[in-house]
């Protein structure tokens, strides 16, 4: 079954880190870039981080949030550092497809809940 | 303030067509980038349902369609069904920003 699975969501103090996981299946790790994608409360979506050929984040997190993966385990991360309020969100990992050259988000997984909060 | 602008809410009746219509930029849109749409209830996974301006992914209903002129793009709805009440997000490319960019989302109601 082809299919995306977060994990390692939960509760932390404001300036706390945390890692968030995303185990896949069903397709081949390796020949696919892996987004994160997040929903704070009462918003919309938000692009966070590609781990593709290169590695690219948004400016709201960069040299806060690292992204990687774990081909042996078919798995990326998205470990968060200095985490602020306004990181709280259900973050999502998506599959990127690339498409007549651009990218687009195929596949997506159910979300983990990530609260900031003293 | 998404970069990519879409009405806060649209409504209508079973059987009724809705359009949602996604404001872009010359940095954007309007660069030719394509525009992807995407359904999404909280709690669940989004759900592709347009990609590449007007494509529609296998097993997406044809009451789905997708547009783009000039800076602009939109998604149309037609026949609507109460199970097509959710949040809908437009999604392209930013130059100036180096990022993917959403819409700040639609809410579908279906009265």
């Amino acid at each position: 079954q082809v299919q995306l699975v977060e994990s390692g969501g939960g509760v932390v103090q404001p300036g706390g880190s945390l890692r968030l996981s995303c185990v896949t299946s069903g397709f081949s790790f390796s020949d696919y870039g892996i987004h994160w994608v997040r929903r704070a409360p009462g918003k919309g979506l938000e692009w966070v981080a590609l781990d593709g050929k290169n590695k690219y984040y948004a400016d709201s997190v960069k040299g806060r949030f690292t992204i990687s993966r774990d081909s042996s385990k078919n798995t990326l991360y998205l470990e968060m550092n200095s985490l602020r309020g306004e990181d709280t969100a259900v973050y999502y990992c998506a599959r990127d497809l690339r498409w007549e050259g651009q990218n687009y988000f195929d596949l997506w997984g159910q979300g983990t809940l990530v609260t900031v909060s003293s | 303030q998404s970069v990519l602008t879409q009405p806060p809410s649209v409504s209508g009746a079973p059987g009724q067509r809705v359009t949602i219509s996604c404001t872009g930029s010359s940095s954007n849109i309007g660069a030719d980038y394509y525009v992807h749409w995407y359904q999404h209830l909280p709690g669940t996974a989004p759900k592709p349902l347009i990609y590449g301006n007007k494509n529609r992914p296998s097993g997406v209903p044809d009451r789905f369609s997708g547009s783009k002129s000039g800076t602009s793009a939109s998604l149309a709805i037609t026949g609507l069904q109460a199970e097509d009440e959710a949040d809908y997000y437009c999604q392209s490319y930013d130059t100036s920003l180096s990022a993917w960019v959403f819409g700040g989302g639609t809410k579908l109601t279906v009265l």
